[in-house]
């Protein structure tokens, strides 16, 4: 079946690093992707990693991929208050779908609060 | 170009009204999205559409809504007899097709139902 599994709640002082951990089902996913959605506000793609890498930096950022647990994880470094949102992870699933049409099927989200 | 527009961002209803959606996406974006997300859950798909084609649309769907996107550009989701249960926020959001390319999502609509 397509899920997408991540912890709720990560709670992080200011300048520490918050890790956020993502898996997934679907081993035909070609991209997997972190979004932020701040309160009130639409979804913003923070980055993305193709499933042939094991790993992408981004400034702060550090999307690490481990294709053999489907497991997906995202490293803020020296988090910071405007880091606070909720962070989802998703993946660009062929299951359930007819022909090549691929969708995004998302975790529930991990609300990430950074404490000064 | 400003981005995924969404109109209106908030919508009272009562229940069993109808209530329409708009979604101006990206110019250039030829797949549109429509994503539905209650609290505390991650966005649900619910249909998406390349060019005026609408292309998949999730078993969620019920008879009552419907989508469209007559031109290939903007796109309305309909929700008739609006229950409590379809309360959330829509989402739309739009891409160029191929693999990879980045959805850019809008502000959504909140719909509440009375």
């Amino acid at each position: 079946g397509e899920d997408v599994e991540q912890s709720l709640f990560l709670s992080v002082r200011e300048g520490d690093s918050s890790v956020i951990n993502c898996t997934y089902t679907d081993s035909s996913s070609t991209y997997l992707y972190w979004y932020k959605q701040e309160p009130g506000a639409g979804l913003q793609l923070l980055t993305y990693i193709f499933s042939n890498m094991d790993m992408k930096q981004d400034q702060r950022l550090t999307v690490l991929l481990n294709k053999k647990d489907k497991h997906l994880s995202l490293r803020i470094a020296d988090t910071q208050t405007g880091d606070s949102a909720i962070y989802f992870c998703a993946e660009n699933s062929l299951a359930f779908n007819a022909g090549n049409n691929r969708k995004l099927i998302w975790g529930l989200g991990t609300s990430l609060a950074v404490n000064p | 170009d400003t981005g995924v527009s969404q109109d209106p961002r908030h919508k009272i209803t009562k229940r069993g009204q109808n209530v329409t959606f708009r979604c101006d996406p990206i110019s250039e974006h030829n797949r549109l999205y429509w994503y539905r997300q209650t609290l505390g859950q991650g966005p649900e798909f619910l249909t998406y559409f390349q060019n005026e084609a609408q292309l998949e649309k999730s078993r969620l769907l019920s008879d009552r809504f419907s989508a469209e996107r007559p031109k290939g550009s903007f796109s309305t989701l309909e929700i008739q007899r609006t229950e409590q249960g379809d309360s959330a926020m829509y989402l739309c959001a739009s891409s160029l097709s191929g693999e990879g390319t980045e959805a850019f999502f809008g502000q959504g609509t909140r719909l509440t139902v009375v």
